[in-house]
């Protein structure tokens, strides 16, 4: 049973315009979610992350939105640049649950920004 | 900062062959390791929470006796598959959380593991 949810696969965007990756989860003890990009060939690369005591994370070009009450948290990065290419995961950990920093990851959606 | 080196990259070996994989901190100490696994077109799964000087920590389904994990030091936790077979043939990636908590954690860049 998948716990993180990223249903889109597979995103293509123009350069310049916003990208938006989606993630749900449905478990209602996560409290702490981080997007991770990877190339091919090497391990994700941490990007930012959202506590759930906010809705909103900004860092430089990238911006995680969080909807707790939707159980929903989507990543957006504007503008696209074509070095954004790559495999963005959506993962989530309980914190406050005494799990303490395990992750629980979603599949990953692809992203192509075309030139 | 927070580099995590991973090694080897790439493994092939015969079905019975064990395979050690290291997972080094390289500018951070790190109490708490983690071992993923990954098949084509899946999340990451993880396998067990490598605790140093204690015991790893396994999911469920995992069989703590196939998959040997040692955490001798705040900069090492080694994987090791034993009596590997075609099945094992997967993508291995350990994380690591520098000391002090709250971080996020950082990986690797994963072991391709082939058991002909």
């Amino acid at each position: 049973d998948q716990q993180v949810k990223q249903n889109s696969p597979s995103l293509s965007v123009q350069e310049g315009r916003i990208s938006i990756l989606n993630c749900d989860y449905t478990n209602s003890m996560f409290d702490y979610f981080l997007w991770y990009k990877k190339y091919p060939a090497e391990g994700p690369t941490f990007l930012i992350s959202i506590s759930s005591i906010k809705d909103k994370n900004e860092d430089g070009r990238f911006t995680v939105f969080l909807n707790k009450s939707a159980k929903h948290l989507s990543l957006h990065i504007v503008p696209s640049q074509p070095g954004d290419s790559a495999v963005y995961f959506c993962a989530a950990s309980a914190r406050s649950g005494g799990s303490n920093y395990k992750l629980t990851f979603g599949k990953g959606t692809l992203l192509t920004v075309n030139p | 900062g927070a580099v995590v080196s991973q090694h080897p990259s790439r493994v092939i070996c015969k079905s019975g062959t064990s395979v050690k994989i290291e997972c080094r901190s390289l500018d951070f100490q790190a109490t708490t390791m983690f071992w993923y696994r990954q098949f084509p077109k899946k999340s990451l799964m993880l396998m067990a929470t490598s605790n140093e000087g204690s015991k790893a920590t396994y999911e469920q389904g995992v069989e703590k006796d196939k998959f040997l994990i040692n955490h001798a030091s705040l900069t090492l936790s080694t994987l090791t598959v034993t009596s590997a077979h075609p099945e094992d043939s997967s993508f291995y990636i350990c994380s690591a959380i520098p000391q002090g908590g709250n971080q996020p954690q950082h990986f690797g860049d994963g072991t391709r593991l082939s058991i002909l």
